[in-house]
């Protein structure tokens, strides 16, 4: 299986542009989680799911929306990209609250 | 708000020299420690996983220790390689979904 996959790998937006980034798992997991990373940082929870249909917010939730329909997907929307929202976003997955989460390969995004 | 720290920033050490990475956190009550690896441009793999009723866990030349008391984990790497050169993340889960808080990391280069 593939795993956790992300797209775009890379995206340069304007301040006030919308996208959505997407992520998709095929481990079947229950939870699913995004996080970002600004240079030299760690990482920062952004918004993360239990199942579908169920999703809330972690530590950054300002400027971005999820939606959870299916186990398999969880993509990430941003309404009006602002510059502060440039950094590298890590979508993660997990079968449960024991296990360890697995990371897809991320998504570069740069807004000017 | 938990908070987790990683001292040094970066490390630099011959090959073959056993080392230590430090992280603590703020908050005892931490479900598990997750010790992870990120090379330049990648995403994150978990390296080990650290039950908050265990005390240690080891993988290969990896071990790591867990000390909710006094809010401490250990990564302790044998016999370093050049290949182990990259930045390592603790991560401490708290929360009904075991959401990750992450340290900035500790930049690993292992000189031949």
């Amino acid at each position: 299986n593939a795993g956790v996959t992300q797209t775009p790998k890379f995206r340069i937006l304007k301040i006030g542009q919308s996208m959505t980034l997407q992520c998709a798992q095929d481990m079947n997991h229950n939870y699913m989680y995004w996080y970002r990373q600004d240079p030299g940082m760690g990482l920062k929870l952004i918004y993360y799911s239990v199942g579908a249909g169920i999703t809330d917010k972690g530590e950054v939730p300002n400027g971005y929306n999820v939606s959870r329909s299916t186990t398999e997907d969880f993509p990430l929307r941003l309404e009006l990209a602002a510059p502060s929202q440039t950094s590298v976003y890590f979508c993660a997955s997990t079968v449960n609250r024991v296990e360890t989460q697995y990371f897809g390969p991320g998504t570069r995004l740069l807004v000017l | 708000k938990q908070e987790v720290t990683q001292i040094p920033a970066a490390l630099s050490v011959p090959e073959g020299e056993n080392l230590v990475l430090n992280c603590s956190f703020t908050d005892s009550a931490i479900y598990n420690l997750q010790w992870f690896r990120q090379d330049p441009g990648k995403g994150l793999t978990s390296l080990l996983l650290i039950q908050s009723s265990q005390r240690e866990q080891t993988s290969g030349r990896l071990n790591a220790s867990l000390d909710k008391s006094s809010g401490r984990s250990t990564l302790y790497i044998a016999a370093s390689q050049p290949g182990d050169s990259a930045t390592y993340l603790c991560a401490g889960a708290l929360g009904s979904a075991r959401q990750l808080t992450f340290g900035s990391g500790t930049q690993l280069t292992v000189l031949p």
